[in-house]
């Protein structure tokens, strides 16, 4: 079974500071996706970014990106120039390569910007 | 694009009726939904996937009877709690595939079940 662990419960940043979120999976899969989704106090879950194991290159989204390990099997999202908006709950999901694969989710981290 | 709607956002009901939300891709097809339950401050837990004109499968645990599914279109899932009680009062999200390859989950707005 795949796990997804996301060990900061709750994270804050000063608004237009730098912050990491950590994420670690266990799976045997060689080919997957992982996601870092977005949960703010409205509780819609919003995609912020994705990526495909069997690319080397990190993603990127404006101010998201990932540092992806895969010998490490570590997926960790930056958030850059935080803003208040980014105040939500950070989930992390992986996904097996296959069609009609559900997504196993991390516990969540919340995050807060503080003005 | 990739919008999904979900309806009602909200319901109070007497114990033993039973609801009704639904879940609509709208500018997308979906052969596949996914409905989840989350608690507060919890991660979601997956209940059950919707596959367009077959049946849901279940996660161990949740009562298919209690929690009927029907996907009966490329746009339109729908989640029925049957006579609720109290326990089942939560924040139901549900979700439909998409992306290039299908490997995404484009999710609905949710929608609180409020059992009296």
């Amino acid at each position: 079974a795949q796990t997804v662990t996301q060990s900061q419960p709750e994270m804050s940043v000063q608004e237009a500071e730098t912050v990491t979120l950590s994420c670690t999976y266990d799976t045997s899969e060689s080919n997957y996706y992982l996601f870092w989704y977005k949960q703010p106090p409205s509780r819609q879950m919003i995609l912020v970014i994705r990526q495909e194991a069997y690319k080397q290159q990190n993603a990127t989204e404006n101010r998201f990106s990932v540092n992806f390990q895969k010998a490490a099997k570590s997926f960790s999202l930056k958030i850059s120039d935080s803003q208040l908006g980014d105040t939500a709950m950070y989930f992390c999901a992986f996904m097996k390569q296959l069609i009609g694969n559900q997504f196993y989710f991390g516990t969540g981290t919340s995050l807060t910007v503080i003005p | 694009g990739a919008v999904v709607s979900q309806h009602p956002s909200w319901v109070i009901c007497k114990s033993g009726t039973s609801v009704k939300i639904e879940c609509r891709s709208l500018d997308f097809q979906a052969t596949t939904m996914f409905w989840y339950r989350q608690f507060p401050k919890q991660s979601l837990m997956l209940m059950a996937t919707s596959n367009e004109g077959s049946k849901a499968t279940y996660e161990q645990g949740v009562e298919k009877d209690k929690f009927l599914i029907n996907h009966a279109s490329l746009t339109l899932s729908t989640l029925t709690v049957t006579s609720a009680h109290p326990e089942d009062s939560s924040f139901y999200i549900c979700s439909a595939r998409g992306g290039r390859t299908g490997e995404t989950q484009y999710f609905g707005p949710g929608t609180r079940l409020l059992v009296l």
